[in-house]
C-alpha cells in the first residue's frame, strides 16, 4: 500500500474564489496520477490522468499540474462555483496495478 | 453510453448476516474493480478482474469476502458473515484496457452498506 497524502482535508470558499489542493505521492516508480471529483450520492467522475513530469491539464475552470520528481500534483479551480462542491480525490499508480487513493479534499463553495 | 451500474444503492443488515452487491460495467470494458471506501478514508482496492480472471485480490479479506465475474461481464461481491467494520461504500469501476494501464477508470454510484 502506497502512501498518498492530500491537503487540505477540507476547504470552504466563497463563490468566485480561486482555490487549489495538493496531492503528494511516492516519487519513485511513478506510472500515473489520476484526479477524480466525487459529488455526494453520485459516481466519482474522472477529471485527469497524468503520466509525464511537467504535465499540465485543463478542463474548463479546473486545471492540474504534475511534478513526478518531487512527488506532488496540484489541482486548481478558478472562480469556484457552488456546483464545484465535492470531494476531490487523487490516486497514484506505481509499479503495481492498483489505484492508491488519498483521503480526498472536501470542497464547499457557498454563494 | 451507459455508465457502470450497481445495485442495490443502499443496504442495512445486522452483523453476521450475508450480503451481495452486483455490478454491470460499461459494455466492452475488459477490467473491473471493486473498491471499499470507509468513511474518512480513500477508496481501497479489494479485487481487480481482467475479463473473468483475477489480477489482484491481495487486499480482499478472503475469510469473509468473495467476488466473481462470470463470463467476463457482470460481477458480484459477497460478504459472509458481515462485521460492523464492513460498513462502507462499495464502489465498482471498469476500464477499457488491460489491468495496470494508466487508463481512466469509470465508477458506478456505489452501494452504501450499514452493518448494525
Amino acid at each position: 500500500i502506497l502512501n498518498v497524502e492530500q491537503s487540505p482535508q477540507s476547504l470552504h470558499v466563497q463563490e468566485g474564489d480561486s482555490t487549489n489542493f495538493t496531492c503528494s505521492f511516492p516519487s519513485s516508480n511513478f506510472y500515473a496520477l489520476h484526479w477524480y471529483r466525487w459529488e455526494t450520492a453520485k459516481s466519482p467522475e474522472a477529471l485527469f490522468v497524468m503520466t509525464l513530469n511537467g504535465d499540465e491539464k485543463k478542463k474548463g475552470r479546473i486545471s492540474a499540474t504534475l511534478n513526478t520528481k518531487e512527488g506532488y500534483s496540484y489541482l486548481y479551480i478558478k472562480g469556484s462555483q457552488p456546483e464545484d462542491s465535492a470531494t476531490y480525490l487523487c490516486a497514484f499508480i506505481g509499479s503495481g496495478y492498483a489505484l492508491n487513493f488519498g483521503k480526498g479534499t472536501s470542497l464547499l463553495v457557498t454563494p | 453510453e451507459a455508465g457502470v451500474a450497481q445495485s442495490p444503492r443502499y443496504k442495512i443488515i445486522e452483523k453476521r448476516q450475508s450480503v451481495a452487491f452486483w455490478c454491470n460495467p460499461i459494455s466492452g470494458h475488459a477490467t473491473l474493480y471493486w473498491y471499499q471506501q470507509i468513511l474518512g478514508q480513500g477508496p481501497k482496492l479489494l479485487i481487480q478482474f481482467q475479463n473473468n480472471g483475477v489480477v489482484d485480490d491481495s487486499q480482499l479479506p478472503k475469510d469473509r469476502f468473495s467476488a466473481e465475474r462470470l463470463k467476463g461481464v457482470d460481477s458480484t461481491l459477497k460478504i459472509q458473515p458481515a462485521k460492523l467494520e464492513d460498513s462502507a461504500v462499495y464502489l465498482c469501476a471498469s476500464s477499457l484496457g488491460a489491468a495496470g494501464g494508466p487508463e481512466t477508470q469509470y465508477f458506478g454510484p456505489g452501494t452504501r452498506l450499514l452493518v448494525l
